[in-house]
């Protein structure tokens, strides 16, 4: 398996709160991703990262930012959540783009609730 | 329309049966495709790539059809453990932004 790792995996909080989730791996890939997963929806693009200080914004980017100062580092901020952001948020990593761009490897995900 | 289309299914089938689901894509120019296996309350981990016409893993048989834009994943032989949702990606040609599919649950029972 790939290593990724994401922390918190579980995490309550209320509304307005600022909430960090972090996404680790060791596989030193070049491209991040943040997904949301939401019954009836599927996974939904965050936030992406092809590099160092490099980002964009996905499908679903707003009341979200990111930030990635390492490789091997991609953290999600949540600015003052809220309880449409309750949610399954899963990191993922691949190593090229383009055609190869779907060969990803998530992250074992974290549950967030707010309350 | 879409850019990646599943049939949600469920596809309930017995133990022992083959089972094929389709997913449709909108560009025409596409040329990779992806199946992913997501189990409940996992991860989506990679099942099976494929670059051209097909590709073939075990019991696992993923087939495209250019002419029609969809690719199609067929199981032989189901097994209790093949019970998951399966996602169909299929990449943008000059971005990063990866569109998943829905996904099609199947469900194999004793």
């Amino acid at each position: 398996d790939a290593g990724i790792t994401q922390s918190p995996r579980h995490k309550v909080t209320e509304t307005g709160t600022p909430v960090t989730l972090r996404c680790h791996q060791t596989e030193n890939h070049r491209y991040m991703y943040w997904y949301r997963q939401d019954p009836g929806h599927g996974l939904r693009l965050i936030h992406y990262s092809y590099g160092v200080k490099d980002t964009d914004k996905g499908e679903v980017s707003d009341g979200y930012s990111v930030s990635r100062s390492k490789t091997e580092d991609f953290l999600l901020t949540l600015e003052s959540a809220t309880s449409s952001q309750t949610s399954v948020y899963f990191c993922a990593i691949s190593e090229t783009w383009g055609q190869g761009l779907g060969e990803q490897y998530f992250g074992p995900g974290t549950r967030l609730t707010v309350t | 329309r879409k850019e990646v289309e599943q049939d949600p299914g469920p596809f309930n089938v017995p133990e022992g049966a083959t089972v094929a689901f389709n997913c449709t894509y909108s560009n025409s120019a596409s040329q990779s495709f992806f199946w992913y296996r997501q189990d409940c309350r996992k991860e989506p981990k990679l099942l099976m790539s494929v670059y051209s016409s097909g590709n073939e893993d075990g019991r696992f048989t993923a087939q495209l059809n250019r002419a029609s834009q969809y690719i199609s994943l067929l199981i032989r032989d189901s097994k209790l453990s093949d019970s998951a949702t399966y996602l169909c990606v299929v990449p943008p040609l000059n971005d990063y932004k990866l569109s998943f599919g829905a996904g099609t649950t199947v469900t194999v029972r004793a």
